[in-house]
């Protein structure tokens, strides 16, 4: 079974850092593109960044870029945010996902990590 | 930048059909997935590739996709239906949802 675990969210000042990190069990992570979903309270879904499946292909939505880097380690089954420069915008639920087959629709997620940035 | 909308709210009567639309500047030309999301739950795909429903998904989940309009039906909507749906497409390998619509189950 497919399992998706994030971990690293809290809370932090406008300005500051925080790094998230998903841990992958139940498939070969190392197969699949893997992306990231957050959610603003009350709000809709956005995709932050993605990542191929050998990390040599990082894209990433207009409002994170330069901020936000998205990464991975095969031998972990872990993908990795790293978020610089935070703002009160980017408080969210983020979410790791698994993008599959060819149309690239996310078929797994895990459960979610809050992100608060206020001082 | 690339826009998907859909109406904020679809009120539908138990074992009647709910429709659910997602617009966009050639939609037909991309994929479209829908993903269903309850209070405090992670999202679930109901639909990708426009049509395709995953394994588990009851089959009065289907999806169409054509022109400037995806389309998400639920036929025979149950209570249990009662959430929100998102569609999504990448455009230049960056993925875009739509506004979302919230599903009432009167």
């Amino acid at each position: 079974e497919v399992h998706l675990v994030e971990s690293g969210g809290g809370l932090v000042q406008p300005g500051g850092s925080l790094r998230l990190s998903c841990a992958a069990s139940g498939f070969t992570f190392s197969f699949y593109w893997m992306t990231w979903v957050r959610q603003a309270p009350g709000k809709g879904l956005e995709c932050v960044a993605n990542a191929k499946q050998d990390g040599s292909e990082k894209f990433y939505v207009d409002s994170v870029k330069g901020r936000f880097t998205i990464s991975r380690d095969n031998a972990k089954n872990s993908l990795y945010l790293q978020m610089n420069s935070l703002r009160a915008e980017d408080t969210a639920v983020y979410y790791c996902a698994r993008l599959a087959g060819s149309s690239w629709y996310m078929d797994s997620w895990g459960q979610g990590t809050l992100v608060s940035v206020s001082s | 930048s690339y826009e998907l909308t859909q109406p904020p709210s679809v009120s539908v009567s138990p074992g009647q059909t709910a429709s659910i639309t997602c617009s966009g500047d050639k939609l037909g030309d991309k994929f479209v997935s829908w993903y269903q999301q309850k209070p405090g739950q992670s999202p679930v795909v109901v639909i990708y590739q426009d049509t395709e429903r995953p394994s588990g998904i009851p089959e009065r989940f289907s999806g169409s996709n054509s022109g400037n309009t995806a389309t998400l039906t639920i036929s025979g909507t149950q209570a249990m239906d009662e959430a929100d749906y998102y569609c999504q497409a990448w455009v230049s390998s960056t993925g875009v949802f739509g506004t979302g619509t919230k599903v009432t189950v009167l």
